[in-house]
């Protein structure tokens, strides 16, 4: 079956420190990889995504790299702001479009 | 150009009582979800729909959930009736096709007392 595995929370870290959310995913077939993002009070947001084997997905500083070998989607952040405090959900979708969610990770950046 | 709205954002209702959801979703937009968010959990998918067709209501309760989409826009999730283990966000989301990026609104967190 589908199902996605993050690194549980909370991550809580200085401002401007480096960050690494690990995602580690079971699928049939070739899926499509994402991260979502969800900001206090607000729904669910693309962050990024890849559609295949060692695509780099990229956005807002954010980066993540389809690792078939490893099965891995980690995400990455050179130096986080406060303003990057939020929830991320790795995320794979199969053929019929439905998603599949990990339980998210929150994270907590201070200044 | 409009999200997807929903509403209520919050619903507090006492168990057994009815309760419904609306959601609104981008417009040209002929892919809805609905999706159910557990505390601490990621959403999982109930029900989705391409226009007014239910193509995949495998994971939907159906002994106490309904959802229907009736003019292939707008679309209403009904608990009936609900217990306390229904509290949690329920969440819509739209793509303009069944295999394009989906879009979430805000949702609307559900308590059950």
């Amino acid at each position: 079956g589908n199902s996605v595995t993050q690194m549980e929370g909370p991550v809580t870290l200085s401002e401007e420190a480096f960050l690494t959310i690990n995602c580690t995913y079971t699928a049939t077939g070739y899926p499509s990889l994402f991260w979502y993002v969800q900001y206090p009070g607000e729904g669910l947001q693309l962050l990024l995504k890849a559609t295949k084997a060692d695509d780099k997905g990229s956005n807002k500083g954010f980066e993540a790299t389809y690792r078939k070998e490893t099965t891995s989607f980690h995400l990455e952040k050179g130096s986080v702001q406060v303003s990057d405090s939020a929830v991320y959900f790795c995320a794979l979708v199969t053929g019929a479009n439905n998603l599949f969610f990990g339980t998210g990770t929150r994270l907590t950046v201070i200044p | 150009e409009a999200g997807v709205v929903q509403s209520p954002r919050y619903k507090i209702i006492e168990k057994k009582q009815p309760v419904a959801f609306w959601c609104n979703p981008i417009s040209g937009h002929n892919t809805l979800y609905w999706y159910l968010q557990n505390l601490g959990q990621g959403p999982e998918l109930l029900i989705r729909y391409e226009n007014e067709e239910a193509v995949d209501d495998s994971q939907l309760p159906k002994d106490r959930f309904s959802a229907e989409r009736l003019k292939g826009v707008d679309s209403t999730l009904k608990i009936q009736p609900a217990e306390l283990g229904d509290s949690a966000v329920y969440l819509c989301a739209s793509s303009l096709a069944w295999d394009g990026e989906q879009y979430f609104g805000p949702g609307t967190r559900l308590t059950v007392t």
